[in-house]
């Protein structure tokens, strides 16, 4: 049974260019939350979605990042025009259902901004 | 922000119990007791939980004081595999609704040879 899975696992960008992460949750879950983790900081939630609403956004920046859960594939983080400051570990975790005990964590994408 | 106090580093040498504390002084009647720990470059893992009694599992037992405010993680057997930052959580559970995990800066563990 594979666990959560994100692509790539490393991705560079230069300064205004768009980056897409994707995260491929657990068989069975539709649950999907993103995390975003900086250097020497713990992590810090971003977005939660059900496949195709989102939840709760209240952790995302108002400008530049959106995130989707469509019916069929992967859930889409997207962050355009980006910058340095957004270099960082963006995780992706999921779960069976709301609130469930244990969220289940992929490996990350290191987004690296030149 | 975290609602939870955790020591920035512990050291443990390999085979012996880590103990590691966590203060949660304004824990409500309804807020679990979480924790997680993270692997160098690894997304993190569900290590126990807890709500009132004592619990323990495979990896790990989470002793609660009695009035809820702090907790205690305990690895029995510390191996160098467990070097990790380990993270206290508190966090409402619920069937509804969003409740992410918010996560502090947690114990950087290292289990010595």
């Amino acid at each position: 049974n594979a666990g959560v899975m994100q692509n790539p696992r490393h991705l560079v960008r230069r300064r205004g260019q768009e980056a897409r992460l994707r995260c491929s949750p657990m068989k069975g879950h539709s649950h999907v939350y993103w995390y975003r983790q900086l250097p020497e900081e713990g992590l810090k939630f971003m977005v939660y979605l059900q496949k195709e609403n989102i939840i709760d956004e209240s952790g995302m920046p108002k400008e530049r990042f959106s995130a989707e859960f469509p019916k069929e594939g992967p859930s889409i983080l997207r962050i355009q025009q980006v910058v340095r400051g957004d270099s960082a570990a963006y995780f992706c975790a999921s779960s069976p259902e709301a609130g469930a005990i244990e969220q289940y964590f992929g490996p990350g994408t290191r987004l690296t901004v030149t | 922000d975290a609602k939870t106090t955790q020591p920035p580093s512990m050291d443990c040498a390999e085979g012996r119990a880590a103990n590691l504390p966590c203060n949660h002084s304004t824990i409500s009647g309804n807020e679990y007791v979480y924790w997680y720990r993270q692997i160098h470059s690894q997304g993190p893992q569900y290590i126990i939980h807890g709500l009132k009694n004592n619990e323990t599992n495979e990896m790990a037992s989470l002793i609660i004081t009695e009035d809820r405010k702090s907790s205690t993680l305990i690895l029995p057997h510390a191996t160098l595999r467990d070097t990790a930052v380990y993270y206290c959580i508190v966090r409402v559970a619920h069937l509804s609704g969003n409740t992410p995990l918010v996560f502090g800066k947690g114990t950087r563990l290292s289990v010595i040879a």
